[in-house]
């Protein structure tokens, strides 16, 4: 069972668009969601979490929406650059410090 | 930021043999380590919880005698795949926690490879 899910693979994105990465959950008693980047060969990277509580977190180009009506979040990233190419991971707390992973989504950002 | 340090990252041996991998938290004291595994082109798996001074806690299907899980103190946790056979080869990855209000800051990952 899934309980956390992003169902794109993939996404390829010119440089200086936006990024926007979707990721839903099926458990409601998540109440604390984080993303994560991943370069291979590496361990994730925090980037940017977002509580329950609140619907948007923002930090520089990296913003987090969270609609829980809905289980659904999306990272978006404004301006995308180069260098923002790598596998992003959504991930949900339901209890302290387990985290439950999405599959990821592979980004890629064109020149 | 937090600092994990993951060793070693690259681990190749013949089957049978057990392999320790290291997990330390370098300018914070970490609480609860996790450990994780991730097979090729899937999520990260959750196998255990390690807290200091205390037995790991296991994920349902995650052998424990397989998987020993060491957290001696609050900078050190310990995996060691005893007895590892081909379907053991994968990536694992370590992480800690100060609190549970701050995110899991994870290492670099260890590739397990057993010929």
């Amino acid at each position: 069972d899934q309980q956390v899910k992003q169902n794109s693979p993939s996404l390829s994105v010119q440089e200086g668009r936006i990024s926007i990465l979707n990721c839903d959950y099926t458990n409601s008693m998540f109440d604390y969601f984080l993303w994560y980047k991943k370069y291979p060969a590496e361990g994730p990277t925090f980037l940017i979490s977002i509580s329950s509580i609140k619907d948007k977190n923002e930090d520089g180009r990296f913003t987090v929406f969270l609609n829980k009506s809905a289980k659904h979040l999306s990272l978006h990233i404004v301006p995308s650059q180069p260098g923002d190419s790598a596998v992003y991971f959504c991930a949900a707390n339901g209890r302290v410090g387990k985290l439950t992973f999405g599959q990821g989504t592979i980004l890629t950002v064109h020149p | 930021g937090a600092v994990v340090s993951q060793h070693p990252s690259r681990v190749i041996c013949k089957s049978g043999t057990s392999v320790k991998i290291e997990c330390r938290s370098l300018d914070f004291q970490a609480t609860t380590m996790f450990w994780y595994r991730q097979f090729p082109k899937q999520s990260l798996m959750l196998m255990a919880t390690s807290n200091e001074g205390s037995k790991a806690t296991y994920e349902q299907g995650v052998e424990k005698d397989k998987f020993l899980i060491n957290h001696a103190s609050l900078t050190l946790s310990t995996l060691t795949v005893t007895s590892a056979h081909p379907e053991d080869s994968s990536f694992y990855i370590c992480s800690a926690s100060g609190d549970s209000d701050q995110p899991q800051h994870f290492g670099d990952g260890t590739r397990l490879s057993i010929l």
